[in-house]
């Protein structure tokens, strides 16, 4: 049962584009909604997260924008640049306890963007 | 520099075998992962441990066993490895507590079962 849906799974963008990732749940226990962009051969690598209570953060070029209502959130790419070709993967963290129990993880976008 | 490090990169074993993956931090973090990559799927959690012999099982544990002996250490066993476990297999650890819901991942293990 998939937690956390994703789309699209791939998607191209002109460079200077706006890129738009989108992430929907189910489960109401997740308390984190990070992002993680990953490049050929490395491993994920944090890039922009937000907590349920604020529904936008923005840093630098890349928002999330996060409906509580609608259990949707999605990831914003201005001006996309060919640097930001990579895999992104939403996700959510089930909070149990103060401790953890791991991140559920979309299935990924493969984004290109081209010059 | 936070650092990940899973001791091998690529692996090439037969059906049957039995096979370890390691995975050691340097950050001191409670929390260590383990989770696998494939195309289609995105990442998987396969067990975790949040303490010294802890371990808790994931989403798909089947067919994997972990051994966490040393709070650096993070071990991944297949005890009896199938062609179905051939996939990128991701470490990562992070505090406990969570306070900034980063995970810090390793670059990954691809193993391939014959």
């Amino acid at each position: 049962q998939q937690q956390v849906k994703q789309s699209p799974q791939s998607l191209i963008v002109q460079k200077g584009g706006i890129s738009i990732i989108n992430c929907a749940y189910e489960n109401t226990a997740f308390d984190y909604f990070p992002w993680y962009q990953q490049f050929p051969g490395k491993g994920p690598a944090l890039l922009i997260a937000i907590r349920p209570d604020v529904s936008e953060k923005k840093e630098g070029r890349f928002t999330i924008s996060f409906n509580k209502s609608a259990k949707q959130f999605s990831l914003h790419i201005m001006d996309s640049q060919p640097g930001d070709s990579a895999t992104y993967f939403c996700a959510a963290r089930r909070s149990k306890g103060g401790g953890a129990d791991g991140l559920t993880f979309g299935k990924g976008t493969h984004l290109i963007i081209q010059p | 520099d936070v650092k990940v490090t899973q001791s091998s990169r690529y692996l090439v074993k037969r059906t049957g075998e039995k096979v370890f993956l390691e995975c050691v931090q340097d950050m001191d973090h409670e929390n260590m992962f383990w989770y696998r990559q494939d195309p289609g799927l995105g990442l998987r959690l396969i067990y975790f441990s949040y303490d010294v012999k802890m371990k808790e099982k994931g989403d798909i544990p089947e067919g994997y066993s972990v051994s966490r002996e040393k709070k650096e250490r993070f071990s991944l066993i297949l005890e009896s490895a199938s062609t179905n476990q051939t996939s990128m297999y991701l470490c990562a650890s992070s505090l406990r507590g969570w306070n900034t819901g980063e995970l810090f991942f390793g670059e990954g293990s691809r193993l391939t079962v014959l």
